[in-house]
């Protein structure tokens, strides 16, 4: 089978750190992605990996082990708006993507 | 300039109608997805269209068809609505084979099937 977990919640205040990771098993690995949903919106792209390593986008970096099959998105500096469900996906052999099952950040002052 | 669009944005009908959303990518892209996002958030690929072709048809009703007229447009049209059919339906699109990971999504279409 193909499963992706993440913690379901992660509470963090504005200006800490938070890590949200990603462990997957899946049949067929050619890299991870990070998406950002807000309550009501769509996903948007935050970062992938293909590689082992620390990607770095701004506040955001994303982390990937392919031995572990475990990945983790950094969130640095947090801001409010950064409150929102994190998703990570693995790009599979088919170049589909499979979603994880989404981590609901909330962000308090 | 709307990069992904979808139409309608809510859709409330009953049980056992027809009904098809539209979807609509001004980025140039080969490749189209169709979403879908139920209540617990779980976001599921039904279908993929590059350049046109159906490429990824996972296990999905087959009251569910979908139509990709050109590259730029992929519809999908559902057969004899049933309550679980309920969720938000993403359309997306993408560079086609290495680049699908970086996938633009629609604004949803949320359906609701009393």
């Amino acid at each position: 089978g193909q499963s992706l977990e993440q913690p379901s919640e992660v509470t963090a205040v504005e200006g800490a750190i938070v890590q949200i990771n990603c462990t997957y098993q899946t049949s067929g690995f050619y890299g991870l992605s990070w998406y950002q949903q807000h309550d009501g919106g769509a996903p948007t792209f935050l970062s992938y990996n293909a590689l082992d390593g620390l990607e770095e986008t701004g506040r955001f970096s994303s982390f990937l082990s392919r031995s572990d099959s475990y990945g983790y998105l950094l969130l640095q500096e947090l801001q409010m708006k950064d409150s929102a469900s994190y998703f990570c996906a693995v790009k599979s052999a088919t170049n589909k993507l499979i979603f994880g099952t989404g981590t609901l950040l909330a962000v308090q002052p | 300039d709307t990069a992904v669009s979808q139409t309608p944005k809510y859709l409330v009908t009953q049980m056992g109608n027809d009904k098809s959303i539209k979807c609509e990518q001004n980025l140039g892209h080969d490749t189209m997805y169709w979403y879908k996002q139920d209540s617990k958030k779980f976001l599921k690929i039904m279908f993929s269209y590059n350049n046109k072709e159906l490429i990824i048809n996972e296990t999905v009703p087959n009251r569910f068809s979908p139509k990709s007229p050109d590259k730029a447009h992929l519809n999908l049209h559902i057969n004899s609505l049933e309550l679980g059919d309920s969720a938000v339906y993403f359309c997306a699109s993408s560079q086609q084979g290495e680049f699908s990971y970086e996938q633009y999504f629609g604004p949803g279409t949320r359906l609701t099937v009393t």
